[in-house]
């Protein structure tokens, strides 16, 4: 299995700061990454696949970097409503793996 | 866009069995995509369970595969997760979801809204 690690598992910031969460591959996965938002008690969401491509209808302060091994989920203003769980998923190989998750809080 | 309604039992004898079944609106089952059960214990991250594929094609993880089915009823438009000899380390929500292939990189971008499935006797 393709072990995904996330940094940091959390991380507290304001309004309108700049965020930025790194996902770890274990083996070099190319682009074959997607980011995930899951709010508190509801479903993943899909943010980002092929590591960059943004979803559609999902917000532009989203964006996402990397290939090979190394991999970046970046909030360029942080909303209020952006208070959640970010997982990173490689589609790869299979089984599919995600990494451990990051919660973001607001300040 | 596609939609995925979940349903089952939300309690599950220990040493029983789990089924869960998630029916497709919207579009079709028989398309290139692969159909996903994943699923998500109390207080931690996501798990995947396996996939299949409209033709009955299926994988699993490896960690499930002894006690896992995951199957497709076409007429039906949905399917299905069944999960056997379940204990209390198999309490979580469990989610499905599809798989879109389209561009050549595989993400989930349709989810159920989830089921809190416990198993306690």
């Amino acid at each position: 299995d393709i072990q995904m690690t996330q940094s940091p598992s959390s991380l507290s910031a304001s309004v309108g700061d700049r965020v930025t969460i790194t996902c770890r591959a274990g083996q070099t996965i190319d682009t074959y990454l997607n980011w995930y938002q899951q709010k508190p008690g509801r479903a993943p969401r899909l943010l980002i696949y092929a590591a960059s491509t943004l979803q559609s209808g999902v917000p532009s302060r989203f964006s996402g970097s990397g290939s090979g091994t190394d991999f970046t989920l970046t909030i360029s203003s942080l909303q209020l409503e952006d208070l959640a769980t970010y997982y990173c998923q490689q589609s790869h190989a299979t089984p599919r793996t995600f990494g451990q998750g990051t919660k973001v809080e607001i300040k | 866009q596609v939609q995925l309604q979940q349903s089952g039992p939300g309690l599950v004898q220990p040493s029983g069995t789990l089924s869960l079944t998630c029916a497709v609106s919207g579009g079709s089952i028989s398309t290139i995509n692969w159909w996903i059960w994943v699923r998500q214990p109390p207080g931690k991250g996501l798990e995947w369970i396996g996939e299949v594929y409209y033709s009955g094609s299926a994988n699993y993880n490896p960690s499930l595969e002894s006690r896992v089915t995951i199957s497709v009823d076409k007429a039906k438009n949905l399917f299905s997760l069944r999960l056997n000899s379940v204990t209390a380390a198999d309490t979580a929500v469990y989610y499905c979801a599809r798989e879109s292939l389209s561009t050549g990189f595989p993400r989930y971008d349709s989810w159920g809204q989830g089921t809190q499935v416990t198993v306690s006797s």
